[in-house]
């Protein structure tokens, strides 16, 4: 399986500002996408990540608040922006090689405290 | 009702018995399923991918599929302490960029 980085892997940040995550794949993949994980709860889907050209949000999260980028087929970006206390999750980057049976792979996460 | 169901647990079990993780989906033209486990404070790791009717098996785990009853379980045979994690099911829906849809997961504890 493919190897995935996330940076940073964690962050304590003040209510109003923005971070961007950064997604590494060491190698070419088809699909990319970002999902939160809020404490104790399951994963969600925020937005799948075009190589390209906009990315494809989920309903619930828009681009004004999530911005993504994905310059290339092994790198993407996530930004929270204008942050408030309820933004505080796991962001999770997560890359489908390409193989026809969609298997998934997630990168280590990055744990996001908005204080 | 929820695409992607399962019982959030605690689902307690003793060292070396079977752990039977159960989970429902709504979506009838699903076409793949996945394991992932998730342990504390770790993003999931897949550990069982399953497309077809009936049981496939690697190792200790082992995946059944029924399509027909929209069912996909997840056996452990010889469970470990070192299972003890919360396990999430994970359907492709058919739709668009085929995405998938987790369950809540199950929390899996396996006592010494």
């Amino acid at each position: 399986s493919a190897v995935i980085s996330q940076k940073p892997s964690r962050d304590i940040c003040q209510r109003g500002t923005s971070l961007t995550i950064q997604c590494q794949v060491d190698s070419q993949v088809t699909m990319m996408f970002w999902y939160r994980q809020q404490p104790g709860q399951s994963l969600t889907l925020i937005a799948t990540a075009n190589q390209g050209s906009e990315a494809t949000y989920e309903s619930g999260f828009v681009i004004d608040k999530f911005p993504i980028s994905r310059p290339n087929l092994t790198f993407s970006t996530l930004t929270v922006s204008n942050m408030s206390p309820e933004d505080s999750s796991i962001y999770l980057c997560s890359v489908r090689p390409g193989s026809s049976y969609n298997e998934q792979f997630f990168g280590p996460g990055t744990r996001l405290t908005v204080l | 009702q929820k695409e992607v169901e399962q019982n959030s647990g605690p689902l307690s079990v003793p060292e070396g018995a079977i752990a039977s993780l159960n989970c429902t989906y709504s979506d009838r033209v699903s076409q793949s399923f996945f394991w992932y486990r998730q342990y504390s404070g770790k993003s999931p790791e897949l550990i069982m991918s399953i497309y077809s009717n009936g049981d496939k098996e690697d190792g200790r785990f082992t995946a059944q599929l029924n399509k027909a009853s929209q069912y996909v379980s997840l056996l452990i045979r010889d469970s470990q302490p070192s299972d003890s994690a919360t396990y999430l099911c994970a359907v492709n829906m058919n739709t668009g960029f085929q995405k998938l849809v987790f369950g809540t997961g199950t929390r899996l504890l396996v006592s010494p």
